[in-house]
């Protein structure tokens, strides 16, 4: 059984400050892994992704990946009020065979970034 | 910007009925998934669905359920007899690659009420 697991939060986090999400997944064979932003009510849009140990910068955001400690996170600097959503962490697993992979996802951490 | 449309937005149905959600990935994307989100609860995968077959499939993805390509822009989900507890978001997702890490892009979702 894949699992990912997430801290549901809230973490809140003044604006301007720099936000830690973290991410532990169990299936030590995963390949992949994704963080997608789901604001209330709306369906998840990709952020990042990365397959590679270390960390991976796309302007305010920097995923992290340790496979050796089955941990995934995103750091956002310079926080502002509208990445006040929930942060979802994908992965997918090892037993992809090609073809199209379905994604495992946690439950999310809910982030408000106070003005 | 292309992006994955889904209708209906909403779609009230009594138990028992049956349902058919439809979608419409991105036009040059060969990979097309099912994910659905019961409130306050995790984004789940339950099919995949490439070359006119079902790639993979969740265990939540039983006899109930069916996806169809009826035509080339169209992907299907079918409930053939709703209960309460399929009450949720139904997420359309598509991707331009299957194999290990590409970017599955979400439609906006139809929730579905199962009175």
């Amino acid at each position: 059984q894949k699992e990912v697991e997430q801290n549901s939060g809230p973490l809140s986090v003044p604006e301007g400050a720099i936000a830690s999400l973290n991410c532990t997944y169990s299936d030590r064979g995963s390949q992949s892994f994704f963080w997608y932003r789901q604001y209330s009510g709306k369906s998840p849009e990709l952020i990042m992704f990365i397959y590679s140990n270390g960390d991976k910068e796309d302007g305010r955001f920097t995923a992290q990946l340790n496979k050796a400690s089955q941990y995934v996170s995103l750091l956002i600097r310079d926080s502002q009020p509208s990445d006040s959503a929930t942060y979802l962490c994908a992965v997918i697993g090892s037993n992809s065979g090609g073809g199209a992979d379905g994604l495992t996802f946690g439950k999310g951490t809910h982030l408000i970034i106070q003005p | 910007e292309p992006e994955v449309t889904q209708t209906p937005s909403h779609q009230v149905t009594q138990m028992g009925q049956e349902v058919i959600l439809r979608c419409v990935p991105i036009s040059n994307h060969l990979y097309f998934y099912w994910y659905r989100q019961i409130l306050g609860q995790k984004v789940e995968f339950l099919v995949s669905f490439y070359n006119n077959e079902i790639s993979e499939k969740s265990e939540i993805f039983d006899d109930q359920f069916s996806v169809e390509r009826p035509d080339g822009s169209n992907f299907t989900l079918k409930i053939r007899s709703t209960k309460l507890e399929d009450s949720a978001m139904y997420f359309c997702a598509s991707s331009a690659m299957g194999q290990g890490a590409d970017t599955q892009y979400f439609g906006p979702g139809t929730r579905l009420t199962v009175l």
